[in-house]
């Protein structure tokens, strides 16, 4: 384990579901991240939380709704989802939004479906 | 926009053999760079990273070059091992203070054994 825990590993949802991810790290960091990695692409920024506030929607659409509680925590709320959007996302953190420049540590990630 | 990226998808090598995975970058204002491992089912894990008054940095068994002249990042690997075999990505720093990283598309090492 890296220090970032997501769950669930594996999800399998239908168009019309509501699905959550979670993402818990308890190293300290105050910003946090959700990535979404999709085949032959590179990793593509979706949100980035700093101390509990978004500073970042890349243009995700609504049909993705990040929550982050605290600073441990962070969600992403599944609702409504389309074929394409099956891909692995991570959640990273880093200690704050100025040495991410330095890198993430990332969980796992959830490897989602979408049918 | 900038973007970093990898010359080749799929890289094998013949275990014990010296592995080079090469990546072009494109703004040259970028002063940090990261290489980053991912295993099959879990996530990117930290390698190695290289500021830009460097050229060389090294590690165990793994060796990053940075040409700036060129915009060009590689990573060596040394006496390749079948527990090398993962997706390789390399990463710049973005915009300071945004949080944000730039990544390659990756490329996939496989050693035969």
């Amino acid at each position: 384990e890296t220090g970032v825990t997501q769950t669930p590993r594996h999800l399998v949802m239908g168009m019309t579901n509501k699905k959550s991810l979670k993402c818990e790290q308890h190293l300290g960091h105050n910003a946090m991240y959700w990535y979404k990695q999709s085949a032959k692409k590179p990793l593509e920024l979706m949100f980035v939380y700093s101390l509990e506030e978004r500073v970042e929607n890349n243009s995700v659409p609504s049909r993705f709704s990040p929550e982050c509680p605290n600073s441990s925590h962070l969600f992403l709320h599944l609702h409504t989802l389309q074929p394409e959007d099956s891909a692995l996302y991570l959640c990273a953190s880093s200690q704050d939004l100025g040495t991410a420049n330095y890198g993430y540590t990332f969980g796992s990630g959830t490897r989602l479906t979408v049918v | 926009g900038e973007s970093v990226g990898l010359h080749l998808p799929t890289l094998s090598v013949q275990e014990g053999d010296n592995s080079i995975i090469n990546c072009a970058y494109s703004n040259s204002a970028s002063d940090y760079f990261i290489w980053y491992k991912q295993e099959s089912g879990k996530g990117p894990q930290f390698i190695i990273d290289i500021r830009s008054n460097m050229d060389k940095r090294q590690g165990q068994r793994v060796t990053v070059l940075l040409n700036k002249t060129v915009k060009h990042l590689s990573l060596q690997i040394a006496a390749t091992q079948p527990g090398d075999s993962a997706v390789y990505f390399c990463a710049e720093n973005g915009p300071s203070n945004t949080g944000k990283l730039i990544f390659g598309q990756g490329t996939t090492l496989q050693v035969k054994p």
